[in-house]
């Protein structure tokens, strides 16, 4: 039974350019939040899809967007990379949108340069 | 925002001792939780408390959620080498499902 899957584990990207993340839930799950964490930090909550929708959104500019694909897998992208993006994005995935517990994955490790 | 106060920041033990860190928060939650990362992973669940004044146990690492929901404690018994780790507490909050995680918790264990 696999996990979360994230890919690609690692990238390196130039301020400007754009990126594109993918998650693979959990066999059973149907929801997938997204995570930002920055080195030395906790993950930071970027957004949530359920049913192919954007269903919560944290404190995260426009540049930061998802989508949720029929079989439950989902992309987050960010336009115009920054610096500051350099971090760890995680993947999490869980069941409905009640509080069953999040199963994260390893992680996509962004460098922006 | 939201902002949970996590401490220590950081423990460096023996092998064998026991560690407590806590976890609190200026507003109440009704859910409670604990992650442990290793490097290069993600967070794995550890604990879930749904119920002020809870105290859970998994193995030997034992939880509990504050009477007044605004904090909560994890501790390790009898430390092992495979213990080190970030352990990070986190909160569901209100009518939103997103995680707010506190800083972390470097425990470093020396055998």
């Amino acid at each position: 039974d696999a996990g979360v899957t994230q890919s690609p584990t690692h990238l390196i990207k130039t301020r400007g350019q754009q990126v594109t993340l993918r998650c693979s839930p959990k066999s059973g799950h149907d929801t997938v939040s997204w995570y930002q964490q920055a080195l030395g930090q906790g993950p930071q909550f970027i957004f949530q899809y359920y049913e192919e929708e954007e269903r919560q959104r944290g404190n995260f500019p426009d540049r930061f967007s998802g989508h949720q694909f029929p079989n439950y897998s989902s992309e987050l992208n960010v336009n115009a990379l920054l610096l500051g993006d350099s971090a760890l994005y995680l993947c999490a995935s869980s069941i409905g949108q009640g509080n069953s517990p999040l199963h994260f994955g390893n992680g996509t490790r962004l460098t922006v340069t | 925002g939201q902002q949970l106060n996590q401490s220590p920041q950081s423990m460096f033990i023996q092998e064998g001792e026991d560690v407590s860190m806590n976890c609190t928060s200026s507003s109440i939650f009704n859910t409670w939780l604990w992650y442990k990362q290793d490097p290069g992973e993600g967070p794995v669940l550890l604990i879930a408390l749904y119920k002020a004044g809870e105290l859970t146990s998994n193995g030997r690492l034992t939880a509990q959620f504050g009477i007044t929901r605004k904090d909560s404690f994890l501790n390790i018994s009898a430390s092992i080498p495979s213990d080190v780790g970030i352990y990070f507490c986190a909160v569901i909050g209100g009518s939103n499902y997103k995680l707010t995680f506190g800083k972390g918790t470097l425990l470093t264990v020396n055998p």
